[in-house]
């Protein structure tokens, strides 16, 4: 069975940093293609990164140069790098191995940009 | 760019079939594979469609995908619909660079 398990969400206060982690069992992050997705509340489902097996990556304009996605292959876990939070930034963060016939997602983690 | 349009909602009653659709405004619907993602109320995202028409494993073969290029979108259909069916339902391909794209989501109603 593919789990994923995210933590890192918090409050965070504008113009702040946090680093998501999506702890990943039963797939090779190494091997398969992994996205962060994220819903404003109330909102619908917005793309942010995705990292591919062989490390290729891409971000979202609304988040490209403050948001970095990585990897820790030893650990198996996925990890999104947030700095210069925005206000609008605030949302539920999904990591998620979506496109695969053992599609899975994460129970996200919330995020909270607010002085 | 490109966007993709889904309607609002859509509403049908138990053990029938509903399709719901997912335009692309501009470029080839075909040019670029479609997901589908079911949200249920509270809940997170799940796949229960990939690269236009696969479902991956545990998504019962009542739903299915298809793409129609007359039209310029992809759609989605559940048959014998059950109420743990009623959810959002977003659609989702790529742009050029490889960019995800998603649509606003339909709201499926199961009365």
């Amino acid at each position: 069975e593919v789990q994923l398990v995210e933590s890192g969400g918090g409050l965070v206060q504008p113009g702040g940093s946090l680093r998501l982690s999506c702890a990943v069992s039963g797939i090779s992050v190494s091997k398969t293609y992994m996205a962060w997705v994220r819903q404003a509340p109330g909102k619908g489902l917005e793309w942010v990164s995705v990292l591919y097996g062989d490390g290729t990556t891409y971000d979202a304009d609304s988040v490209r140069g403050r948001f970095t996605v990585s990897r820790d292959d030893s650990k198996n876990t996925l990890y999104l790098q947030m700095t210069s939070l925005r206000v609008e930034d605030t949302a539920v963060y999904y990591c998620a191995s979506p496109i695969t016939m053992i599609a899975a997602w994460g129970q996200g983690t919330l995020v909270t940009v607010s002085s | 760019n490109f966007m993709l349009t889904q309607p609002h909602s859509v509403s049908e009653s138990p053990g029938k079939t509903v399709t719901m659709s997912c335009t692309r405004s501009s470029g080839s619907i075909a040019r670029n594979y479609v997901q589908w993602y079911q949200q249920r109320p509270g809940s997170s995202p799940t796949t229960v469609i990939y690269e236009d028409n696969q479902r991956p494993s545990g998504v019962p073969d009542r739903f299915s995908g298809s793409i129609d290029s007359s039209s310029n979108s992809a759609s989605l259909t559940i048959s014998g619909l059950k109420p743990e069916d009623e959810a959002d339902y977003y659609c989702q391909s790529y742009d050029m660079w490889s960019h995800w794209v998603f649509g606003g989501g339909t709201k499926l109603t199961v009365l």
